[in-house]
C-alpha cells in the first residue's frame, strides 16, 4: 500500500512564530487531507487538497502531486494550533483505503 | 465534523464482554471507514465498508472483530469476548465516492476494558 511520512515528529513553536510540516508520500494519491487532533482527542479537517494550494486563515497547504509532497504552513501560531497533525492520502485507481502518516505532535507555548 | 455521530462515547467493559460501537455516518454516505488509535499513537486502518458490503478489511484481527454497515441503520464494529489490549479509540469516518471523497471523522469512541 501507499506509504506517508510525516516530518519533523515533533514541533516546539513559541507563540506567534511560523511553521511549515511536511508530508511524502509513495504513489500517486486520487485524496490528500490534513487534519488537527486537539487535545480532546477530536479530528478536524484542515484541507481536502489532493493538488494546488488552499488557505484558511492562519493555516495554508500546498500539495505537489507530480513530487509526492505536501506542505501545512502555520503562520503566527497560538496555543489552540497545539496538538497533532495528520496527513492522510489515498491512492491509486479504486483505491478508497485511507492511509495515514504517524503525525506531527506540535506544541505551541505562551 | 459535517455530521458523522458515533456512540457511545465512553465505554467500559470487562474482560471477556462483548464491546457494540455504533457509527451514523453524515446523511447522504454510504461509505465508512473504522480506525482504531491507541494511547500516544496515530490512526490504524481496520476496515472500509459500503452499504452491505465489506471492500477491504485487511485492518481487522481475523478473530473477536466483526463490521457491518446494513442497508438501514448505522454502521456497528463489534468485538467480542474483549482483552485489555482492545482499550483504545475507536473512530469511524465517512465519504461519498465521487469528484470530491473528503472523509469526516466522528468523535470517536473511548474503550476501556477492565
Amino acid at each position: 500500500g501507499i506509504q506517508v511520512e510525516q516530518s519533523p515528529p515533533d514541533l516546539i513553536l513559541q507563540e506567534g512564530a511560523n511553521s511549515t510540516l511536511r508530508c511524502n508520500f509513495s504513489d500517486s494519491v486520487n485524496n490528500l487531507q490534513w487534519f488537527h487532533q486537539n487535545p480532546w482527542g477530536q479530528l478536524i479537517n484542515l484541507f481536502y487538497i489532493p493538488s494546488g494550494t488552499k488557505q484558511n486563515g492562519r493555516l495554508s497547504a500546498t500539495t505537489v502531486a507530480t513530487e509526492r509532497y505536501s506542505l501545512l504552513y502555520i503562520s503566527s501560531s497560538q496555543t489552540t494550533d497545539s496538538g497533532v497533525y495528520f496527513c492522510a492520502v489515498t491512492g491509486g485507481s479504486n483505491d478508497y483505503k485511507l492511509s495515514f502518516g504517524a503525525g506531527t505532535t506540535v506544541t505551541v507555548r505562551a | 465534523n459535517a455530521g458523522v455521530m458515533q456512540n457511545p462515547r465512553h465505554l467500559v467493559r470487562r474482560r471477556g464482554q462483548e464491546a457494540r460501537l455504533r457509527c451514523s455516518p453524515v446523511k447522504g454516505h454510504s461509505h465508512v471507514y473504522w480506525y482504531r488509535q491507541l494511547p500516544e499513537e496515530g490512526l490504524k486502518f481496520m476496515v472500509y465498508l459500503q452499504k452491505e458490503n465489506i471492500i477491504d478489511e485487511s485492518g481487522m484481527p481475523k478473530e473477536r472483530f466483526s463490521a457491518e454497515f446494513p442497508k438501514e441503520g448505522p454502521s456497528i464494529l463489534r468485538i467480542q469476548q474483549v482483552v485489555r489490549g482492545d482499550s483504545a479509540a475507536y473512530f469511524c469516518a465517512s465519504f461519498q465516492t465521487g469528484e470530491v471523497t473528503e472523509a469526516f471523522f466522528g468523535q470517536g469512541t473511548r474503550l476501556t476494558v477492565v
